[in-house]
């Protein structure tokens, strides 16, 4: 089965903080994301990736950086983190049939901010 | 504005009994929809997909979809706690990257 493994499972970062949240999924597939989930909210697309180099913005990307260095490593970067970005955060990788694609999610980081 | 809505927010049937839960999105280029389920503590993961209008089903699960009224419903008969978790409706356009995620229903399987 696909496998997409997020590191660290838990974080507590301090408010102007930088924080990296970790992403390695061994699927090959080359489309992979980052969402938030939060009471209320569902879960919405912060930034999502192609391939390896590829960056796009999803639909909440302020206040957030990502890097895809390789097919298989995909990052969320908070370069200055507010409480307000405290969430679950989940990265997803897709198998791609076109617009068909099933998402692969990883078991996700809870990041809160003091 | 959420283009994709759940209904009811939380359920409770008895075990084994059948649960239904519904799904309707706004935008009329919605062409594909999968049901994701998330038990506490993981991840979501795919439970189904239907893109065609009509039933499918797989084991106890069915889900039926008609794009004229934008509705889409799963159903689960003979509900096993084991299925007590959030169920997310999700739906994408053509050719557009975005998924959307409706904000979820709660499934409580009483045994």
């Amino acid at each position: 089965e696909a496998a997409v493994t997020q590191s660290p499972r838990n974080k507590v970062a301090v408010t102007g903080g930088k924080v990296t949240l970790s992403c390695n999924q061994t699927n090959n597939h080359n489309n992979m994301y980052w969402y938030r989930q939060d009471t209320g909210h569902g879960l919405r697309l912060i930034h999502y990736s192609y391939g390896a180099g590829s960056t796009e913005k999803g639909d909440i990307p302020d206040g957030y950086k990502a890097s895809r260095p390789s097919q298989e490593n995909f990052s969320l970067i908070l370069e200055l983190a507010t409480p307000s970005q405290t969430s679950v955060y989940f990265c997803a990788s897709g198998d791609a049939q076109g617009s068909a694609e099933t998402l692969y999610f990883g078991s996700g980081t809870r990041l809160t901010v003091l | 504005q959420q283009k994709v809505q759940q209904s009811p927010e939380s359920l409770s049937v008895p075990e084994g009994g059948m649960a239904s839960l519904n799904c309707t999105s706004s935008d009329r280029n919605f062409q594909y929809f999968w049901w994701y389920r998330q038990h506490s503590g993981e991840g979501p993961k795919a439970l189904m997909s239907i893109f065609s209008d009509g039933d499918k089903k797989e084991g106890r699960f069915t889900a039926h979809l008609n794009k004229a009224s934008l509705h889409v419903s799963l159903h689960i008969r003979d509900s096993q706690p084991s299925d007590s978790a959030l169920y997310f409706c999700a739906a994408r356009n053509t050719g557009y990257q975005n998924f959307y995620f409706g904000k979820g229903t709660s499934l409580t399987v009483i045994p």
